[in-house]
């Protein structure tokens, strides 16, 4: 089936340095989706990109549908603590349901 | 409104018992997704329903899981025996269209 692979699996960060993490797949997808997770709660979404090359920003967050359409990634610019969490890539191919990532655990440190 | 809705947040039992889980989903949603979480698999898709039917089921573990949706407004996830090994955080989550999907808090399930 079609797989993930989301780097880093964990960051630790100073607050105010810019983070950036990425997912590639062995797939072509038609959709790539960044999602978060709070301790204790279900994930988020942050951001759903639909174009091959398309750039989509929601706050400090900007996220990337890469041209080859098998990556994505996800800028985090000047962290504060609240952005402690998991953050996940899924995507989408054709009419199967979304494949997520392993996830990135990012520790802010104040 | 209030989001999807998990019971319980919380479940320890004892090996062999059965457990259930529940789901209320969005109002208005077509999709309903159970995922299970766990450190080593991630998040793994059991089974999802369009319109109530369940469409995929090829991530049931084994014939110990069972789903059903039987109106719009609700879905259990059923594990009869239950086993240590499936001790994870169970997720429904419901959607709009098939991508969008917004998760419940989830069921943390501890088989003793």
């Amino acid at each position: 089936g079609q797989q993930l692979n989301q780097s880093p699996q964990s960051m630790f960060i100073q607050e105010g340095e810019d983070v950036s993490m990425n997912c590639t797949s062995s797939s072509i997808f038609n959709t790539w989706l960044w999602y978060k997770q709070d301790p204790g709660e279900g994930p988020v979404l942050l951001i759903a990109l639909y174009k091959a090359g398309e750039l989509t920003s929601n706050g400090r967050l900007t996220a990337q549908f890469g041209i080859t359409r098998k990556d994505s990634f996800l800028n985090i610019s000047a962290s504060i603590p609240s952005d402690v969490g998991i953050y996940f890539c899924a995507g989408q191919g054709g009419n199967t349901p979304l494949v997520f990532g392993k996830g990135t655990r990012l520790s802010v440190i104040a | 409104d209030a989001g999807v809705i998990q019971s319980p947040r919380h479940e320890v039992t004892e090996m062999g018992q059965e457990v259930t889980l529940r789901c209320k989903p969005i109002s208005g949603h077509d999709y309903l997704f159970w995922y299970r979480q766990t450190m080593m698999r991630g998040l793994e898709l059991l089974i999802y329903f369009n319109n109530n039917v369940p469409i995929d089921d090829s991530g049931m573990p084994e014939d110990r899981f069972s789903a059903k949706m039987p109106n719009a407004s609700f879905s259990t996830l059923k594990i009869q025996p239950s086993e240590p090994r499936d001790s994870a955080v169970y997720f429904c989550a419901s959607s709009f269209v098939k991508e969008k999907l917004f998760f419940g808090s989830g069921t943390q399930l501890s088989v003793l």
